[in-house]
């Protein structure tokens, strides 16, 4: 039962233009977000968080979207660069006392081409 | 300020010993978390650990244990090892205060069992 769910495995974009990530959740309880950027064998950086009290959060370059009717969330990356080339996760979190446990999704490789 | 520091980062094991791993948490932090990433699996939640109490757990066997300490520090323990808890074991620390829920990795250890 894979509550988070990430279905492209991958996307590729050309320097300068948009990235965008998505992700699907089916867990109502979820009412916290974060995307996430890893490097193999390193752990995974944190990069955006929303809130289900928001629809948009806004930081530099990354943008989130949060649609909770769809139960969607996408992340906007622009303008892309070849360093912003990695693995993305988004994850999600319940209330109250279970923002301690993350679920993830199964991640999407992104790639920035010069 | 100090990232979240994990040791060791890489581990060797053969089939029925136990591991220890050990996890230090972001000053002031009070969370920590910990996460088992395998290729089939991808990033799943173990157990969280808030004031010395488990607060959360995954759906791990029993061979799968974790303390912490007054300092917040954290050690997971893996007894009685099977060829597939070959994994990166990551550990995340978070502050939990108000609308503040974003955890923080460290880079991770990296277990192979022979």
């Amino acid at each position: 039962d894979q509550q988070v769910k990430q279905n492209s495995p991958s996307l590729s974009v050309q320097e300068g233009r948009i990235s965008i990530l998505n992700c699907d959740y089916t867990n109502s309880m979820f009412d916290y977000f974060l995307w996430y950027k890893k490097y193999p064998a390193e752990g995974p950086t944190f990069l955006i968080s929303i809130s289900s009290i928001k629809d948009k959060n806004e930081d530099g370059r990354f943008t989130v979207f949060l649609n909770k009717s769809a139960k969607h969330l996408s992340l906007h990356i622009v303008p892309s660069q070849p360093g912003d080339s990695a693995v993305y996760f988004c994850a999600a979190s319940a209330g109250g006392t279970s923002y301690g446990k993350l679920t993830f999704g199964q991640g999407t490789i992104l790639t920035v081409h010069p | 300020k100090a990232g979240v520091t994990q040791t060791p980062r890489y581990l060797i094991k053969t089939r029925g010993q136990q591991v220890t791993l050990s996890c230090s948490p972001i000053s002031g932090h009070r969370s920590v978390s910990w996460y088992q990433q395998t290729p089939g699996q991808g990033l799943q939640f173990l157990f969280e650990y808030f004031s010395e109490t488990q607060r959360n757990k995954g759906n791990f066997p029993g061979r799968f244990s974790g303390r912490q300490f007054s300092n917040s520090r954290s050690e997971m323990n893996v007894s009685t090892l099977e060829l597939g808890d070959s994994a990166l074991y990551l550990c995340a620390s978070s502050l939990q205060g108000t609308g503040s829920h974003e955890q923080f990795f460290g880079p991770g250890t990296r277990l192979t069992v022979l």
